[in-house]
Formats: structure tokens, sequence, C-alpha cells
């Protein structure tokens, strides 16, 4: 079973501060990686793909992919009140187009 | 961009009465598109994946003559919930899958979803 795991939260950050998500996932032939935004009552908004080891920087937010360990990270900077939202980890495995997504971690940016 | 609407954004309709939603990708077109279910304050489940001219493939445990899939062109999927009871009643998203190149560099974009109340 390809299972994703995310800390449901909720995690409190005061506004300003970075926020760090945190992802695993269990298949080692994973190739694709995705943050997603969901506020409540919407779908979900890709913020974030990440395809390589490393770090992929994108305005406020910064996604890191370490395969060895099977770990994928979101940090998103000078957070903002309007960040406050559940953000959905995705992975895709190749050879299929589906999306093993986690549980979602709920974040609240304290103003 | 990549732009995935859906209709209609909401729907009540009485029990045993058949919905239908479209998902259609605007700016790009889509070979596969996806049909999830969302429960308040649950993750996104996966209910069966849509392929342009062939029959979809449905997750375990979906019941396909009840979630009926038609993905008729490059730019739209449509699902029918048949027969509708109260426990259909959820937040229905489409998503479509842009290819960029070539795997692993594609993405799935999501439409705005579909509340389903049945009464």
């Amino acid at each position: 079973q390809k299972e994703v795991e995310q800390n449901s939260g909720p995690l409190s950050v005061p506004e300003g501060a970075i926020a760090s998500l945190n992802c695993t996932y269990s298949d080692r032939g994973s190739q694709s990686f995705f943050w997603y935004r969901q506020y409540s009552g919407k779908s979900p908004e890709l913020i974030m793909s990440i395809y390589s080891n490393g770090d992929k920087e994108d305005g406020r937010f910064t996604a890191q992919l370490n395969k060895a360990s099977q770990y994928v990270s979101l940090l998103i900077r000078d957070s903002q009140p309007s960040d406050s939202a559940t953000y959905l980890c995705a992975v895709n495995g190749g050879g299929t187009y589906k999306y093993i997504f986690g549980t979602g971690t709920r974040l609240k940016v304290l103003a | 961009g990549a732009v995935v609407s859906q209709h209609p954004s909401r729907v009540i309709c009485k029990s045993g009465t058949s919905v239908k939603i479209e998902c259609r990708s605007l700016d790009f077109q889509a070979t596969t598109m996806f049909w999830y279910r969302q429960f308040p304050k649950q993750s996104l489940m996966l209910m069966a994946t849509s392929n342009e001219g062939s029959k979809a493939t449905y997750e375990q445990g979906v019941e396909k003559d009840k979630f009926l899939i038609n993905h008729a062109s490059l730019t739209l999927s449509t699902l029918t919930v048949t027969s509708a009871h109260p426990e259909d009643s959820s937040f229905y998203i489409c998503s479509a899958y842009r290819i960029s190149g070539g795997q692993p560099r594609n993405e799935q974009f999501f439409g705005p979803g579909t509340r389903l109340t049945v009464l």
C-alpha cells in the first residue's frame, strides 16, 4: 500500500514567521511531488511541484525534496493570515497518472 | 495558466434523481481527468480515472453503475450520480492532467468543485 503521511496539525505560527510543513512517502519509485493548498470549502490549488533532490523556490514558498529519506517539505516564509489553509502533499509514482495524497496539514497563521 | 471549470458549483436534488456534473479543461487538452469526492474535514478520495475515448477506471469500492463517467472529448468529462441518496451528499471535485514535456513533469489541476446535497 503506497502511502503519503502528513501531520494533521493544526500548525500555528505567528504572522511573519516561517511555516514548515512536512511529508513522508513510502514508494521509493516516486518521481513527482506536489504541494496543494486548500481553503475551507474550496478545491485544491497547486502551489509547488518538485522533481529533483534539493530545494525549489517560488516567491515565499520553498519546496525541499530528499529522495533518500523519502521526505518532502514546504517552507512558507513571511507567513500571512491568508496562508491559513490545509496543505496537501501529493506524490506520483510514475507509470501511472494517479497521485497519492496525504491527509493534509492545517496551517493557522496568527495575526 | 491551467484552468479547469466545473458545473454546476452547487446542486440540491431529491432522493432518487440523477445529477450530472461537467468538468472542462479550458486552456489545455486533457486525455486524462480524475474525479474525487471529499466529505467534511476529510481528505480527497479518488473515485475514478476518466480517459478520453475509453472506459473510466474506478477505484476499489466505487460503484461504476452509480457513478457514470463519460470522457467524450479532450476537454470534457462528465460524472453522473444516478439515483442519488442522502449519503451521496458530498463535495465532488474533478482534476485534469496536463502533460508538459512528458512524465514526470506533468501536473493535475483541479476544478472548483461541485457541492451536492441530496434531500
